[in-house]
């Protein structure tokens, strides 16, 4: 049921500005990894992925970090623009055997 | 390009009604399919995969079902459904069990 009182990370930025949403995940042995985007009453939007033998990948407006040595994940967004608001997860797995992370609300402000 | 379409968006079901939310996806053929049910928390549950027309696999005992009568198309069922049935829930594409597309949700409210 509902949670009352749930509180995410939230992250306010300026529109044009970049932002940087960070993760950080537990299995070692996690070897895909996946950032989505979800607004509000709307299902999950598939962002970027990275496979754990890459450092950097990069998108359009969008970079992701994967530093395996701490077991940490970032997601990048250049330009954040008003659009860009929405709760972010990372998230570990595939399809199948698929964890999302906590997530975290971007805000982007006028 | 792939779509995946899922409906309704929301729907209100008294308590021992029946339940169908139906998925289809277009662009691509033989996906691997899956329903998920996303808590308040975020935490994300599979509830079914299929691989193929008339493949099911069920990861946790529950009050649904699933069925997929054809290549494109998969849903979600229950003959009788419970308070504990309310959420939101998610229909998801795969080419082969990597990436998740996900649908738009279902948020079901069971009264």
């Amino acid at each position: 049921g509902e949670s009352v009182g749930l509180h995410l990370p939230t992250l306010s930025v300026q529109e044009g500005d970049n932002s940087i949403i960070n993760c950080a995940y537990s299995n070692s042995a996690s070897d895909y990894f996946i950032w989505y985007k979800q607004e509000s009453g709307k299902g999950p939007q598939f962002i970027i992925d990275i496979r754990s033998n890459m450092d950097k990948r990069q998108g359009q407006r969008v970079t992701v970090l994967l530093n395996k040595t701490v077991k940490h994940l970032s997601l990048q967004i250049a330009a954040t623009q008003p659009g860009d608001s929405a709760v972010y997860f990372c998230a570990e797995g595939t399809a199948r055997q698929l964890t999302f992370g906590s997530g975290t609300q971007l805000t982007v402000l006028p | 390009s792939q779509t995946i379409h899922q409906w309704p968006a929301t729907l209100v079901q008294p308590v021992g009604s029946p339940l169908s939310l139906e998925c289809t996806v277009e662009g691509t053929s033989n996906p691997n399919l899956y329903w998920y049910r996303q808590a308040a928390g975020r935490g994300l549950q599979l509830l079914f995969y299929s691989v193929g027309i008339g493949q099911i696999s069920s990861e946790v005992p529950q009050n649904l079902s699933a069925s997929r009568p054809q290549d494109r198309q998969f849903i979600l069922s229950s003959k009788k459904l419970l308070l504990s049935d309310s959420g939101f829930y998610l229909c998801a594409w795969s080419p082969t069990n990597t990436e998740a597309f996900f649908g738009q949700g279902t948020r079901l409210t069971v009264v």
